[in-house]
């Protein structure tokens, strides 16, 4: 089955604490992206990749770092310069290029900080 | 700057009702895309339709229908006869430009979303 995971589903960290969160996807999708959910809030990008070893930021990106190192990864690292992490994650991927892209989002990692 | 705006926080509707989400857009493209989503408590994003800005006819995906009128700029969900499965979060999303690869981004911009609760 073709999907996109994310792991964990719940993470706790403390404050001043780095934390990854991981996004896979066997799709064979070009794109990848990170947004954050607030509550009562709609997604905000944070970063964004089109393709292998590269990658832009969102809107949002102040406090977060990314990788793409493959095709199939695109793990967002949550760092302590990010002031307020506790938020829901969402990553997803599109197939890229021209047309209507349309992204396909994971399970999502519930990241609180304690 | 480019916007989406969902007016109606929370809705019901009885058990096989038709029901229709508001999504009106802001935007200085000409070319641009719309997209609803569905997100269950679980909280995964699920994609429900999608339409384009040169699109004729309104898109439709079974019970799912998207009601597009351009000059209002609203891109307005039907959902046709209501499941209890169908309580959930919507939320109408746009993509604004011609997609190019390695040019310009296929970045959605969200709205805050519509709370549907469907009622036996």
């Amino acid at each position: 089955d073709g999907g996109i995971t994310q792991s964990p589903k719940y993470l706790f960290r403390k404050e001043g604490q780095n934390v990854t969160l991981s996004c896979e996807q066997n799709l064979n999708h070009d794109a990848m992206y990170w947004y954050r959910q607030d509550p009562g809030q709609g997604l905000r990008l944070i970063y964004y990749s089109q393709i292998v070893n590269d990658f832009q930021k969102g809107d949002i990106a102040e406090g977060y770092s990314v990788s793409r190192e493959k095709k199939e990864s695109f793990p967002l690292t949550v760092t302590s310069a990010q002031k307020n992490p506790t938020a829901f994650y969402l990553c997803a991927s599109s197939i890229g290029g021209q047309g209507a892209d349309t992204q396909y989002f994971g399970p999502g990692t519930r990241l609180t900080v304690l | 700057a480019q916007k989406i705006t969902q007016t109606q926080p929370g809705m019901f509707v009885q058990e096989k009702e038709a029901v229709t989400l508001d999504c009106t857009y802001d935007t200085s493209d000409q070319s641009y895309g719309l997209f609803w989503y569905k997100q269950p408590s679980s909280g995964e994003m699920i994609f429900l339709i999608y339409q384009g800005s040169y699109d004729e006819q309104n898109a439709t995906e079974g019970r799912y229908s998207l009601n597009f009128q351009k000059a209002r700029k609203s891109a307005n969900l039907v959902i046709s006869a209501s499941q209890l499965g169908d309580s959930a979060m919507y939320f109408c999303a746009m993509r604004e430009g011609e997609i190019a690869y390695g040019g310009a981004t296929n970045k959605l911009i969200f709205g805050t979303g519509t709370l549907l609760a469907v009622q036996p």
